[in-house]
């Protein structure tokens, strides 16, 4: 079975400017989490979907935002880029929103803001 | 969720049995342990979780103490490819929810 997929892998922004991260979970997966990785911060919880609906909010400005579609590929948008959201950002996936299931995570896309 | 504690850093020999501790002494009766591991620069790769009993898998085997306030992950034959961050995470079994909260991790340097 196929693991989580990013893309982006990489990608270089300007400040300002807004930018659109995709993943795509195991088949069969229907809760999608996302996550800001920083040296400084460590690996930051984002957001919870599930069944297309923003279940779980980690404390992030409204500039971070995602939404989740019927096939449960998510994407998240981070609008009018600063330099501090320069970070690898993580997805991961899970059969069901509970602690018993465990989540498997993507290989990150890297974003570096200039 | 409960906080846990792990030693920032540990060396290990390669071939040797690598034993990563993990303190979670608030933890609740229906709360897991479970450990992720982060090769540099990867996403988080789940190795094993447990709620009383001890666990073992073909990657390791997870040591819960009878008061559940500590766990011990064991790597048996560590090779220089396990050389990475072990995040111990303990979550709510009760919660509808799968946030992970990561500490800052034990980082394992397997040595030739």
């Amino acid at each position: 079975k196929a693991g989580v997929t990013q893309t982006p892998r990489y990608l270089i922004k300007t400040r300002g400017q807004q930018v659109t991260l995709s993943c795509s979970p195991i088949s069969g997966h229907r809760s999608v989490s996302w996550y800001q990785q920083t040296p400084g911060q460590g690996l930051q919880f984002l957001f919870e979907y599930f069944s297309e609906t923003q279940r779980n909010k980690g404390n992030f400005p409204g500039r971070f935002s995602g939404r989740q579609f019927s096939n449960s590929r998510s994407e998240m948008n981070v609008s009018t880029l600063e330099l501090g959201d320069s970070a690898l950002y993580l997805c991961a996936s899970s059969l069901r929103q509970t602690v018993q299931e465990t989540q498997y995570f993507g290989p990150g896309t890297r974003l570096l803001v200039l | 969720d409960a906080k846990t504690t792990q030693p920032t850093s540990m060396d290990c020999a390669e071939g040797r049995a690598a034993n990563l501790p993990c303190n979670h002494s608030t933890i609740s009766g229906n709360e897991y342990v479970y450990w992720y591991r982060q090769i540099h620069s990867q996403g988080p790769q789940y190795i094993i979780h447990g709620l009383k009993n001890n666990e073992t898998n073909e990657m390791a085997s997870l040591i819960i103490t009878e008061d559940r306030k500590s766990s011990t992950l064991i790597l048996p034959h560590a090779t220089l490819r396990d050389t990475a961050v072990y995040y111990c995470i303990v979550r709510l079994g009760s919660s509808n929810t799968g946030k992970l909260i990561f500490g800052q991790g034990t980082t394992l340097q397997v040595k030739p």
